[in-house]
């Protein structure tokens, strides 16, 4: 069965353009979250939906973030304009169980330098 | 904001030896996870505890889940090199929704 999947793998762009990262949950799954992760800041939860509802979006640093998810089978997280402090392995992960103990499947990241 | 501190943030190690790592909390979570990471890829998960003081033991690693569900230790008996990564655990807030809150983690080597 396929795993999370998330594309692309990496980008490296200059400041102030549009990034888009996507992400495909498995199928079933009913949560998807999206983390970055630094070395300074770990692993930071950015957004996380259920039933492709955001649910709580407080992670997500300022306006030019923004994730969407229109169907149960895709997901997106947009930055525009990027900046150089926004480089970091950006995580999704999806999980099947609406509360307590659902266990997260990651995808393997994607990883964007912003230069 | 829930915080889950790790420590120790780093660990080299032999071949071996034993260690723990800590997960402290000042917040109640409905369940605690831990989770392994390896470089150029995602968390995957090792272990769920949900009962405060459960227990859990996977071969070489014992899991415990604090009485009051705020912290958590992760035993590692007899490390090996295929021990090495970064340990993260993450807890489950309580209420109708999953969100869950990864701490700052512990990079370990365990060394041949």
């Amino acid at each position: 069965d396929a795993g999370v999947i998330q594309s692309p793998r990496h980008e490296v762009t200059e400041m102030g353009q549009e990034v888009t990262l996507r992400c495909k949950p498995i199928s079933g799954h009913n949560s998807l979250f999206w983390y970055r992760q630094t070395m300074m800041r770990g692993l930071e939860l950015l957004i996380y939906f259920n039933n492709n509802v955001p649910i709580d979006d407080s992670g997500m640093p300022e306006d030019r973030f923004s994730a969407k998810m229109p169907n149960a089978s895709f997901s997106t997280l947009k930055i525009q304009p990027s900046e150089p402090r926004d480089s970091a392995v950006y995580f999704c992960a999806s999980s099947f169980e609406v509360a307590g103990t659902g266990e997260l499947f990651f995808g393997e990241g994607s990883r964007l330098t912003v230069l | 904001t829930q915080l889950l501190e790790q420590s120790p943030q780093f660990l080299s190690i032999q071949e071996g030896e034993n260690l723990t790592v800590y997960c402290n909390s000042s917040s109640v979570f409905s369940s605690l996870q831990w989770y392994r990471q390896e470089p150029g890829e995602g968390p995957v998960l090792l272990v769920t505890v949900v009962t405060g003081g459960e227990v859990k033991k996977l071969k070489r690693l014992t899991f415990q889940f604090g009485d009051a569900r705020k912290d958590s230790s992760l035993h590692i008996t007899a490390a090996q090199p295929g021990d090495t990564g970064l340990y993260l655990c993450a807890g489950a807030n309580p209420g109708g929704y999953q969100k869950v809150t990864f701490g700052t983690g512990t990079k370990l080597q365990v060394i041949p």
